[in-house]
């Protein structure tokens, strides 16, 4: 059973650019949530997403920033004319139910991330 | 005030060592408790969930006080292979927080021959 896909790995893009980071679930995961790790500093929460439904976007920045998690395919993470402060590990996590309104609990399980770099 | 602060560390310690993590979160809404270990450059690995009445698992313990809004971590006979960077994780409850993980600063560990 393959883990959480994310590509690429490492991204390098020049200022003003468009980036785009990719995150294949594990089989049977319907929950998608992003999280930003900027140099030196802890994990955040960007956004979860369900089948082609934004579910909680509270941690995405107002400008520039988008996602998505459509019907067939990946999600996808876009970032719009990059500056040098979006530079950061981006994670994927993926869950088969959300993880906080049962009385269980679901582990999110934590793709590879990729390395963003904004010359 | 974070919502979740840890100690950064570093701790330095000798293998066979003990050693103890600290954590307190500020919304006492919390609901869910983790502590995952990240190692460098690598994502967050689940280490263990955390529960009221406390659990082990191995040389790892975790503690939750909920009226101290406190979380722990004990390592017992730390191993080389300990060595990275602990999280303090806490999920509020329901609402639009659903599985919204809040992560800690991270405690790095650094385990020595």
């Amino acid at each position: 059973n393959a883990g959480v896909m994310q590509n690429p790995r490492h991204l390098v893009r020049r200022r003003g650019q468009e980036a785009r980071l990719r995150c294949s679930p594990m089989k049977g995961h319907s929950h998608v949530y992003w999280y930003r790790q900027l140099p030196e500093e802890g994990l955040k929460f960007m956004v979860y997403l369900q089948k082609e439904n934004i579910i909680d976007e509270s941690g995405m920045p107002k400008e520039r920033f988008s996602a998505e998690f459509p019907k067939e395919g990946p999600s996808i993470l876009r970032i719009q004319q990059v500056v040098r402060g979006d530079s950061a590990a981006y994670f994927c996590a993926s869950s088969p139910i959300s993880s906080g309104g049962l009385q269980y609990q679901e582990t999110q399980y934590f793709g590879p991330g990729t390395r963003l770099l904004v010359l | 005030r974070k919502e979740v602060e840890q100690d950064p560390g570093p701790f330095n310690v000798p293998e066979g060592a003990t050693v103890a993590f600290n954590c307190t979160y500020s919304n006492s809404a919390s609901q869910s408790f983790f502590w995952y270990r990240q190692d460098c450059r690598k994502e967050p690995k689940l280490l263990m969930s955390v529960y009221s009445s406390g659990n082990e698992d191995g040389r790892f313990t975790a503690q939750l006080n909920r009226a101290s809004q406190y979380i722990s971590l004990l390592i017992r006979d730390s191993k080389l292979s300990d060595s990275a960077t602990y999280l303090c994780v806490v999920i509020l409850a329901g609402g639009t927080s659903y599985g919204k993980l809040t992560f800690g600063q991270g405690t790095i560990l650094t385990v020595h021959p």
